[in-house]
């Protein structure tokens, strides 16, 4: 069966640090792969996608994300966190036509 | 352009009254989708609409019916609320010809069943 599992429920890092939020997956064929940002009370954004091509795939908000097939992952990574970055992120597999998997999500704390 | 648009923001229900939450999108999309959000387990879909005057069952339709009469709109009902069904509820729509399939959300409705 299809599966989204993101590892960490919460990551706590410090503004102008790295990030990495983890995405493991479970599909049969090619996935369609996303990253999602939810902000507090409001509805989910997606900030990038993966379909096929260059697996390094750029996002917004200076978001990118890296699909590697042989550890089933896709990543999310930003080399610099704001403090408005702090949100809760969904990793979700397209699988085919329309519907969608969400994973449980990553909570982001940003401290100063 | 408003994007998705949800109906109400928040609800208070007692054990056994009904509801109907409202969704509406001007984006000429043709799916639209109905989730329940509940901590620590993602989004989980509800039921779903490829078109108008059609409705499909998601991963967790029991208690809840929809109906897509207008293109544009798509409602959710609960005839007998339950405490179980106290939940974030998004709605979210996409075209049907995209690959792969972004969604655009609404801006969710928080339900409490006491």
């Amino acid at each position: 069966a299809q599966s989204v599992t993101q590892p960490d429920i919460h990551i706590t890092v410090s503004e102008g640090a790295s990030l990495e939020l983890r995405c493991n997956y479970s599909y049969g064929a090619t996935p369609y792969l996303f990253w999602y940002v939810q902000s507090p009370g409001q509805g989910l954004q997606l900030l990038l996608k993966y379909f096929s091509g260059d697996t390094l795939v750029q996002g917004i908000k200076g978001f990118e994300a890296e699909f590697k097939r042989s550890q089933s992952s896709f990543n999310l990574r930003k080399p610099s966190v704001h403090w408005s970055d702090a949100a809760e992120y969904f990793c979700a597999v397209g699988t085919g036509g329309f519907k969608t998997i969400f994973g449980a999500g990553t909570r982001l704390f940003v401290k100063a | 352009n408003a994007g998705v648009t949800q109906t109400p923001k928040f609800r208070v229900l007692k054990t056994g009254q009904s509801m109907t939450l409202l969704c509406a999108q001007d984006m000429n999309h043709e799916y639209m989708y109905w989730y329940r959000q509940d901590p620590g387990m993602g989004l989980r879909l509800i039921h779903y609409s490829v078109g108008e005057g059609t409705t499909a069952k998601g991963e967790v339709p029991d208690g809840y019916n929809v109906s897509r009469l207008k293109k544009q709109n798509f409602l959710l009902g609960l005839e007998s609320a339950a405490p179980s069904q106290t939940s974030v509820y998004f709605c979210a729509s996409s075209y049907s010809f995209s690959h792969p399939p972004e969604q655009y959300f609404g801006p969710g409705t928080r339900l409490t069943v006491t």
